[in-house]
C-alpha cells in the first residue's frame, strides 16, 4: 500500500452544496496533488500544495479550493456542487513538488443529484 | 487536440497473448513519462517508468520515441491477472523551478480471457 489514505470512501451530496475532501500523505512528503477521475476518463489534474502554499493549479473553477496543515493532511473544498463534479477524486502526495513519483490514494466516490 | 492521447479500447485477449498498447503525447517539451495500471474503482498504481532506451520488467516492455512522441507499452504471456486499465502518464513542468503535474491519457482497458 502507499500509506496515502482518503476519506470518506463513498459521499452523496445535493446540487448546489458544499463538500470537504480529506487525505492524509504519506509521512515526510510535502507536496499532495489532487486529481478528478470522471468516469472513463484518466485522472485531470486539480492543483498542487507544498509546504501549506498552493503551487499549481490546473483548469478548474475557483469553487475548487484546497488546504494542507503541517501534519501531512490535506482537503479539498468544492463549493456550489454541479452534476458534472460527480467523480472519483484522488489525492496524491509526493517529496515536493519536483519530484515525479506520485503515491495516490485510494479515492473518495463524489455523487452529486 | 488532448494533450495524452490512447486507443481506449477495449482489448479483449487470451490468455498467453501478447498486446501492445499504444500513446501519442502532444507537448514536446515533455521530459518523462510513465505507465500506470488502475484496477476497477481502485486507485493508479505506477507500472514502470519510459525511457528513451526502453525498458523491460518481466513482462512488460516500455518504448519511448520522442521524435513522433508516441509511447508504447508490450506485456507478453497475458495473465488474466493483467486485466485493468492501463493510462499513459506524461510529466508537464509549466514553470521554471516549480512543480511538476501528472497528465494522464483515457486509458486502454484490457481484458484477459481464459
Amino acid at each position: 500500500e502507499t500509506g496515502v489514505t482518503q476519506s470518506p470512501t463513498h459521499l452523496i451530496k445535493t446540487r448546489g452544496q458544499q463538500v470537504t475532501l480529506r487525505c492524509s500523505s504519506q509521512s515526510g512528503h510535502n507536496t499532495v496533488s489532487w486529481y478528478q477521475q470522471a468516469l472513463g476518463q484518466g485522472p485531470q489534474f486539480i492543483f498542487q500544495y507544498y509546504r501549506e502554499e498552493e503551487n499549481g493549479r490546473g483548469n478548474f473553477p475557483p469553487r475548487f479550493s484546497g488546504l494542507q496543515f503541517p501534519n501531512y493532511s490535506s482537503e479539498l473544498n468544492v463549493n456550489a456542487l454541479e452534476l458534472d463534479d460527480s467523480a472519483l477524486y484522488l489525492c496524491a502526495s509526493s517529496l515536493d513538488g519536483g519530484s515525479y513519483e506520485q503515491y495516490f490514494g485510494p479515492g473518495t466516490r463524489l455523487t452529486v443529484t | 487536440r488532448k494533450e495524452v492521447e490512447q486507443d481506449p479500447g477495449p482489448f479483449n485477449v487470451p490468455e498467453g497473448a501478447t498486446v501492445a498498447f499504444n500513446c501519442t503525447y502532444s507537448n514536446s517539451a515533455s521530459q518523462s513519462f510513465f505507465w500506470y495500471r488502475q484496477d476497477c474503482r481502485k486507485e493508479p498504481k505506477l507500472l514502470m517508468s519510459v525511457y528513451s532506451s526502453g525498458n523491460e520488467d518481466g513482462r512488460f516492455t516500455a518504448q519511448l520515441n520522442r521524435a513522433s512522441q508516441y509511447i508504447s507499452l508490450l506485456i507478453r504471456d497475458s495473465k488474466l491477472s493483467d486485466s485493468a486499465t492501463y493510462l499513459c502518464v506524461v510529466i508537464s513542468s509549466p514553470f521554471s523551478g516549480g512543480y511538476n503535474k501528472l497528465i494522464f491519457g483515457a486509458g486502454t482497458r484490457l481484458a484477459v480471457h481464459p
